[in-house]
């Protein structure tokens, strides 16, 4: 089983500010299967990045997701108010058995 | 759309099962399959399984063998969660979410169903 290390756990930054979000595998994500997912309290996780870099239909341009093999990143270049939430990496190479990251919380400063 | 479109909360005691419904609507349905996820309060997001609704292929989560089956009904466009011999631990809010076991990942998810386990 593939494990996923997410850092840092939580992120304390000012709307405007760029953020960078890490996710290490413990094996080679195999074909960079790599997802991101927003999650706000209340609601289902949606889809952001798939594939380490491509972004999901109706993502603004300011989700980036970048990495290959065992280290990926995801960079919100301008926080709006609407992106503080917990994100989580997800490995799908290893299909259909998928791993979840345990998530890194982005919170107002 | 896509929607899928889960069972309301339920209340269980240690040990008892439940069976947690997700309706699909808005796409061929025996083109995907349906994962199931869940987090419990606080927490982060647990894999449970995947199940093909092309061929009812089941892929479980090593942890959770034994315990859980998942089914779909292509009849109804319907996919089925239960989970026996509940314990506190399992209390959580449980997912369907559509995946095609492919190049994508999961894309759409159920609102949730919140299922406590207390005695």
């Amino acid at each position: 089983e593939i494990v996923l290390t997410q850092s840092p756990g939580t992120l304390s930054l000012s709307p405007g500010e760029r953020a960078t979000l890490s996710c290490r595998a413990s094996q080679s994500v195999s074909s960079n299967y790599l997802a991101w997912y927003q999650q706000k309290p209340g609601q289902a996780p949606r889809l952001l990045i798939y594939g380490a870099s491509s972004r999901a239909t109706g993502i603004p341009d300011r989700f980036s997701g970048s990495g290959s093999g065992t280290d990926f990143t995801l960079t919100i270049s301008r926080l709006e108010p609407e992106d503080f939430a917990v994100y989580y990496c997800q490995q799908y190479g290893s299909s259909p058995q998928l791993t979840f990251g345990g998530g890194t919380k982005v919170e107002i400063k | 759309q896509v929607q899928l479109v889960q069972s309301g909360a339920e209340v269980k005691k240690p040990g008892a099962s439940v069976k947690v419904s997700c309706k699909a609507s808005g796409y061929t349905f025996t083109s995907y399959g349906i994962s199931w996820v869940r987090q419990a309060p606080g927490q982060g997001l647990e894999w449970m399984g995947w199940i093909s609704a092309y061929n009812g292929n089941t892929n479980y989560v090593q942890k959770l063998q034994g315990r859980v089956t998942m089914t779909t009904d292509t009849s109804t466009s319907t996919a089925y969660m239960e989970l026996r011999s509940l314990r506190s631990d399992d209390t959580a809010v449980y997912y369907c979410a559509r995946y095609s076991s492919g190049w994508y990942p999961i894309d759409y998810w159920g609102q949730g169903t919140l299922v406590t386990v207390s005695s």
